[in-house]
């Protein structure tokens, strides 16, 4: 089945301490992206990745980190939470090329930091 | 730049009411694509439909109907004849063709509006 696996669901932490959200699929997407959900602001894209090792910043990249070192796995790093980024995440991807073709979300990650 | 705007934050309708939810975007690209998403309570996000901006044609899925119209920007999201089962936070999203390439098919949502249908 085509998916975009997340993990973990549900995440909560302290403050400062590093976590690493993983996001992988299986359809051989170029295209991968995070976007954070907040009430009344949608969703944002954090970070994306045109694909192996091509990494850039999206609208609100401040305090994260991203890498691709495999086609499949676009992991989001947060290397010193704060609570601000209290948030529900999602990984996506999509075919590469000029033609649109239609995201494909994971499931979110709900992320709280105390 | 580009944004969307989904005025209305949250509807509460009664079963089987028809229930309107708007969308207006802003872009300078004369190619792009608009989408609506439903997020039920689970908290996934469910494509529901893509148009491109050359396509003004309404659009009809069962209960859900679309009418985009350029004119005046907007995109907007009927439910007909609503139950329960639609509760759950809408969201419409622009991808400007510019945007593909530039930033990985970025997607730019609106705020997202909440509907609540009661029993």
């Amino acid at each position: 089945e085509a998916q975009v696996t997340q993990n973990p669901r549900y995440l909560i932490t302290v403050t400062g301490k590093k976590l690493t959200v993983t996001c992988s699929q299986n359809m051989n997407h170029e295209y991968m992206s995070w976007y954070r959900q907040d009430p009344g602001l949608g969703l944002r894209q954090i970070y994306y990745s045109m694909n192996v090792e091509v990494t850039d910043k999206g609208d609100v990249p401040e305090g994260y980190k991203v890498s691709r070192k495999e086609k499949r796995n676009f992991p989001l790093i947060l290397e010193s939470p704060s609570p601000n980024q209290t948030s529900l995440y999602f990984c996506a991807s999509s075919l590469g090329g000029e033609r649109n073709s239609p995201l494909h979300f994971g499931n979110g990650t709900r992320l709280t930091v105390t | 730049a580009q944004k969307v705007t989904q005025a209305q934050t949250e509807i509460s309708v009664v079963e089987k009411e028809d229930v309107t939810l708007d969308c207006v975007y802003e872009t300078r690209d004369t190619t792009y694509y608009l989408f609506w998403y439903k997020q039920p309570p689970s908290g996934e996000l469910v494509f529901l439909i893509r148009r491109n901006s050359f396509d003004e044609q309404n659009e009809i899925s069962g209960r859900y109907s679309w009418n985009f119209q350029k004119s005046t920007s907007s995109f907007n999201f009927t439910i007909t004849a609503s139950q329960v089962v639609d509760s759950a936070v809408y969201f419409c999203a622009l991808s400007e063709a510019g945007m593909i390439k530039a930033a990985g098919n970025k997607l730019t949502f609106g705020g997202g509006t909440r509907v609540l249908v009661k029993p």
